[in-house]
């Protein structure tokens, strides 16, 4: 079973519409959750951190469930920008996890 | 500007011709990692280091070597490439405690392996 895993998609929505994805992570001692943002093959960065209580960042929100040990991503009033592959990435036994990504399109 | 770069950007080379690959970072990171990306697999860690002198294997380390003689630098050895390394490679580097601050990544470097 692979440590990170989401949905490849792609989710292919137009603009201004909610788009919502999960991804599932099997170490349940894991400490840390982040959304790292991936356009085409070049260097993924930091989207946010995932904190216990859930955050929201101007259109995005994020959401940490222990229990059933997944996070997601909900992105308002999509915009052509957001087009790109999202990546999932979980802390475990003194390593980052990285799932393969969730592909968004956001088409006019 | 706080960056992390790597050279070459691009590389095609043939099997077995060592080659190095080079990660610098100006923002006075402790921990540095060497990252490759296969489609459908996400990205893995080759190697990672803590600080000068101080590395540890990641989830893929055959075929590969690092070392960490400076701080600002991490360069990724493959001493006699296969076409399996043929890869999307990334440096990445981040500050502090192990893994709850952002890590910073490099450009990538697309290495192609005949």
């Amino acid at each position: 079973r692979k440590e990170v895993e989401q949905d490849p998609g792609p989710f292919n929505v137009p603009e201004g519409a909610t788009v919502a994805f999960n991804c599932t992570y099997s170490n349940s001692a894991s400490q840390s959750f982040f959304w790292y943002r991936q356009d085409c093959r070049k260097e993924p960065k930091l989207l946010m951190s995932v904190y216990s209580s859930g955050n929201e960042d101007g259109r995005f929100t994020a959401q940490l469930n222990r229990a059933s040990q997944y996070i997601s991503l909900l992105i308002r009033d999509s915009k052509l920008s957001d087009s790109a592959t999202y990546l999932c990435v979980v802390n475990g036994d003194y390593k980052l996890s990285f799932g393969a990504g969730t592909t968004v399109t956001v088409r006019a | 500007e706080a960056q992390v770069t790597q050279n070459p950007r691009y590389l095609i080379t043939v099997t077995g011709k060592k080659l190095t690959v080079t990660c610098s970072q100006n923002m006075n990171h402790e921990y540095m990692s060497w990252y490759r990306q296969d489609p459908g697999l996400g990205l893995r860690q080759i190697y990672y280091s803590m600080n000068v002198e101080v590395t540890d294997k990641g989830d893929v380390p055959e075929g590969y070597k690092v070392s960490r003689k400076e701080k600002r630098n991490f360069p990724l050895i493959l001493e006699s490439p296969s076409p399996n390394q043929t890869s999307l490679y990334f440096c990445a580097s981040w500050r502090g405690d192990l893994f709850t601050y952002e890590q910073y990544f490099g450009p990538g470097t697309r290495l192609t392996v005949t």
